[in-house]
């Protein structure tokens, strides 16, 4: 399985600022998924996001909010953008096509 | 996007007990999987059972899947407080996971 790190692993942002997580795998991978945990929620798929092409959003999330970046098959990250108290959550990265494996998480409190 | 349900939403057992937990989907699926979260941290990959296996063990853990009922179980044998989580069941279609809504499991001593 693949080893996957995340950071920041939490912060405190203020509202209409932006955070950006990173996310490292150590060998390289094709699909990079990333979801969110709202508080007491389950996971939520915001988009998949593949090297060397536009990530694909799905229903509900937006590129303006959730801008996403895949420079090379070992690393993505996700903006999160003009941010407010709604966003706060667990923000996971995810690999695989078939077994998915999860990082660690960025726990994201917007005040 | 939400798969389904998860039964029940919270278990209480006692340590040497065995604990199951419901998934039901919607949808197709390729495979399904079963996580668990401690205390809102990642989540560790438990087990895997793809659409045309029925059932599968992985040490104290065995998992059954009904594709004609849309449903799947999971039953942690002989439990631990170590075990104190939360489990979700996901289901793979074209390479996304859809989540359940979980089941907390507390283990007491």
């Amino acid at each position: 399985s693949a080893v996957i790190s995340q950071k920041p692993s939490r912060d405190i942002c203020q509202r209409g600022t932006s955070l950006t997580i990173q996310c490292q795998v150590d060998s390289q991978v094709t699909m990079m998924f990333w979801y969110r945990q709202q508080p007491g929620q389950s996971l939520t798929l915001i988009a998949t996001a593949n090297q060397g092409s536009e990530a694909t959003y799905e229903s509900g999330f937006v590129i303006d909010k959730f801008p996403i970046s895949r420079p090379n098959l070992t690393f993505s990250t996700l903006t999160v953008s003009n941010m407010s108290p709604e966003d706060s959550s667990i923000y996971l990265c995810s690999v695989g096509v078939d077994t998915q494996y999860f990082g660690p998480g960025t726990r994201l409190t917007v005040l | 996007s939400q798969q389904g349900e998860e039964d029940p939403q919270a278990l209480s057992i006692q340590e040497g007990e065995n604990a199951t937990m419901n998934c039901s989907y919607k949808t197709s699926i390729n495979n399904l999987q079963w996580y668990r979260q401690n205390s809102g941290r990642g989540l560790v990959h438990l087990i895997l059972i793809r659409s045309n296996e029925r059932e599968k063990h992985s040490g104290r853990l065995r998992v059954t899947l009904d594709t004609s009922k849309k449903s799947s179980s999971l039953l942690i044998t002989a439990s631990r407080a170590a075990d104190t989580a939360s489990y979700f069941c996901a289901t793979l279609w074209d390479y996304k996971l859809s989540f359940g809504a979980g089941t907390t499991v507390t283990v007491r001593a």
